[in-house]
């Protein structure tokens, strides 16, 4: 059964920071295109970043220079670490098996794990 | 402000046909694929289709997706009490090397 778990969410001060891992079963990761993405409080869905097969990463805008995607094959497992976390970073941040460029019928989403930033 | 633009709501009564429609531009919807996700409250996203217009397994074909120019539309006809979700289009923009998602539309069974 293919399945994702999504962990690592907290509550967290402005500034601080905080490591989210999204662990795979029933395929190989490293094989998919892997995303992070989020949604705020009463707000819509918004990509946050994305890790390619051949290792290509890619952030939306907002998130540059603060958040790093990685993942450890040996582990079959996604990271997204997030730095000098902001307010409006606060979000449920769900990982995402999900090719953008292919028209594939794979998708796989994790449950999702909440990050508060709050003082 | 979404990169694609979504009605924020729509609506119709059981057994109508209703379309939710997603306007881009030439460096998203113009160039890449269409997908579209449903999302019931508090749950994860759930594919609803792929590749503009392509069903995954299991998504009844009352649902369809249609493409052209840089708009899509998604299609729900026999509307059923249970289609009452949140739906959203996606699809990666070559000008930010990222995905836009649209705002999302909420979709109520009256």
């Amino acid at each position: 059964e293919v399945q994702l778990v999504d962990s690592g969410g907290n509550l967290v001060q402005p500034g601080g920071s905080l490591r989210l891992s999204c662990e795979a079963s029933g395929f190989t990761l490293s094989t998919y295109t892997m995303n992070w993405v989020r949604q705020a409080p009463g707000k819509g869905l918004e990509w946050v970043s994305a890790i390619g097969s051949g290792g290509e990463t890619y952030y939306v805008d907002s998130v540059k220079g603060r958040f790093t995607i990685s993942r450890d094959n040996s582990k079959n497992t996604l990271y997204l670490q997030m730095n000098n976390l902001r307010v409006e970073d606060t979000a449920v941040y769900y990982c995402a098996a999900q090719t953008w460029t292919k028209a594939t019928t794979d998708s796989y989403w994790g449950q999702g794990t909440q990050v508060t930033v709050s003082s | 402000q979404s990169v694609l633009t979504q009605p924020p709501s729509a609506s119709g009564t059981p057994g109508q046909r209703v379309t939710i429609s997603c306007s881009g531009s030439s460096s998203n919807i113009g160039r890449n694929y269409v997908y579209w996700y449903q999302q019931l409250p508090g749950m994860a996203p759930k594919l609803l289709i792929y590749g503009n217009n392509q069903r995954p397994s299991g998504v009844p074909d009352r649902i369809s997706g249609s493409k052209s120019g840089t708009s899509a539309s998604l299609a729900i006809s026999g509307l059923r009490s249970e289609d009452e979700a949140d739906y959203y289009c996606a699809t990666w923009d070559d000008s930010v090397s990222g995905v836009a998602f649209g705002g999302g539309t909420k979709l109520a069974v009256l």
